[in-house]
C-alpha cells in the first residue's frame, strides 16, 4: 500500500530550463510534505517542505506546490543546473514527529 | 554540529551472523528514526524514539531486529541471524523538539550499507 507515489522514475531537462517533479498521495491525514534530494551512497538531504495550511512554498530556485483537493504536490526547480542531477524523493507525514512515508523517487538529469 | 553520523558506512556479513549499527543524531535532537532503503525504493520506516523511549515500530521490524537508545543520545540497531533479504541501506534520521515545521523536518545520516552474503 504505497501511500506516496512518484510515477515518473526519471526526468531529463536541459540546463537553464524548468524541472517539474510530481508526487501524489492517498492519505488525507497527511499534513506535512517534504522533498529530499539524494546522491548515490549518501543519505537523503532535506530540500524544502510545505505544511497543509499552505499551497506554495518557495526557497530560492525551488518551489513546492500543494494541491490538497487533488492530493498532489510538485517541486519546481528554476533554472535547473547540472548539480541538481540526483534522485528526488517526496515524503509525507500525518502528525508531528511521526514517521515519514516516502515515494520511490525520481531521478533527475540536468543536461549541460 | 556535523549532522547525523552513522557507523559503519559499509558492512558485509555472512548469512546467520549478527550485526549492529550505530547512529549519532544531531545534538539537541530528541527524536531519532531508523529507516531501511532497498534498491529502487524510497526509505521505509522501521522505528522511532523520542528521547530513550521507543514509541513506534513498523511491522517490517521482525523479532530479529532490535533498536535501543539507552541514554536518549545515540542509538543502535541490531539484526540477529541476518538473512540475504536484510541487504539494504539502513538510514538514521533525527529531528528537533521544536514545534512546527522546524521540528517536523527529519535530517538523515549517510546510511550504513549492509550486504548479507
Amino acid at each position: 500500500d504505497q501511500q506516496v507515489k512518484q510515477n515518473s522514475p526519471s526526468l531529463s531537462v536541459q540546463e537553464g530550463r524548468i524541472s517539474i517533479l510530481n508526487c501524489d498521495y492517498t492519505n488525507s491525514m497527511f499534513d506535512y510534505f517534504l522533498w529530499y534530494k539524494k546522491y548515490p551512497a549518501e543519505g537523503p538531504t532535506f530540500l524544502i517542505s510545505i505544511s497543509s495550511i499552505k499551497d506554495k512554498n518557495e526557497d530560492g530556485r525551488f518551489t513546492v506546490f500543494l494541491n490538497k483537493s487533488a492530493k498532489h504536490l510538485s517541486l519546481h526547480i528554476v533554472p535547473s543546473q547540472p548539480g541538481d542531477s540526483a534522485v528526488y524523493f517526496c515524503a509525507a507525514s500525518a502528525n508531528t514527529g511521526n514517521q515519514f512515508y516516502f515515494g520511490t523517487g525520481t531521478s533527475l538529469t540536468v543536461i549541460p | 554540529d556535523t549532522g547525523v553520523s552513522q557507523n559503519p558506512r559499509h558492512k558485509i556479513t555472512k548469512r546467520g551472523q549478527n550485526v549492529t549499527f550505530r547512529c549519532d543524531p544531531i545534538s539537541e535532537h530528541n527524536r531519532l528514526y531508523w529507516y531501511r532503503q532497498t534498491l529502487g525504493q524510497g526509505p521505509e520506516f522501521l522505528t522511532y524514539f523520542q528521547n530513550e523511549a521507543q514509541l513506534e515500530k513498523s511491522r517490517l521490524l521482525s523479532d530479529r531486529f532490535s533498536a535501543e537508545r539507552p541514554k536518549g543520545s545515540f542509538s543502535t540497531l541490531e539484526i540477529q541471524r541476518t538473512e540475504q533479504g536484510d541487504s539494504a541501506m539502513y538510514l538514521c534520521a533525527s529531528s528537533s523538539p521544536v514545534r512546527g515545521p522546524v521540528g517536523d523536518t527529519q535530517y538523515f545520516g549517510p546510511g550504513t550499507r549492509l550486504t548479507v552474503l
